[in-house]
């Protein structure tokens, strides 16, 4: 079964407007972390934001808010305001209790247009 | 640059030669671990050292592909005799901790390499 699942291989967006990419996760632990990672057509992986399993609140970072719905094991980034240096592929990862692996779903190509 | 630095940035191989891929941690980052990225897929994970030690290697392929993290100088992926399936992106990230670290640390990753196998 897949662990995380990025529903929206990709999307177009007009520039200033802004985007939700989802992503849903599935884990039988308690203690989790989910991570959102930018990946530019130049290739490297730039970390976003994070959000833990225990955290109250939604994790911001900049334009960068993470909408966290635990009952629903979902935790879709929300970038407000499109620029258009955004356009990139967008992880999601999953670290479950004390691993250390990332698990890493498939991916969000996201264009934003002028 | 006080990132993770991996090199070469691309690295070409004809079917059958070895490749060697390195990595430098973030300074003060003693844990290493390696990603494959194949074409329009996410990473996964292939092998996790810290100095001197494979911790977990489940990851990686049983055959060809070897990891090293010495106590002195750069983790290194030894690809041996590759093939054309081994064309990929490989990342290599680090943190401060490991098995033990909570789980709200980001794994700082370098640029990658791009391995294509001609």
């Amino acid at each position: 079964a897949q662990k995380i699942t990025q529903t929206q291989p990709g999307m177009f967006v007009q520039e200033k407007e802004a985007v939700t990419l989802d992503c849903t996760y599935d884990t039988s632990d308690q203690s989790y972390g989910l991570f959102w990672y930018k990946q530019p057509s130049s290739g490297e992986m730039i970390f976003l934001i994070y959000q833990g399993s225990y955290d109250e609140q939604n994790a911001t970072e900049g334009r960068y808010s993470l909408n966290f719905q635990k009952a629903r094991k979902s935790a879709n980034l929300v970038i407000s305001a499109s620029q258009l240096g955004d356009s990139a592929m967008y992880f999601c990862a999953m670290r479950e209790g004390g691993n250390y692996q990332l698990i890493w779903g498939a991916g969000t190509k996201l264009i934003i247009k002028p | 640059n006080a990132g993770v630095m991996q090199n070469p940035r691309h690295l070409v191989r004809r079917r059958g030669q070895e490749a060697r891929l390195r990595c430098s941690p973030m300074k003060g980052h003693s844990h290493v671990y390696w990603y494959r990225q194949l074409p329009e897929e996410g990473l996964k994970f292939m092998v996790y050292l810290q100095k001197e030690n494979i911790i977990d290697e489940s990851g990686m392929p049983k055959e060809r592909f070897s990891a090293e993290f010495p106590k002195e100088g750069p983790s290194i992926l030894r690809i041996q005799q590759v093939v054309r399936g081994d064309s990929a992106a490989y990342f290599c990230a680090s943190s401060p901790r490991g098995r033990q670290d909570t789980s709200n640390q980001p794994q700082h990753f370098g640029d990658g390499t791009r391995l294509s196998i001609l």
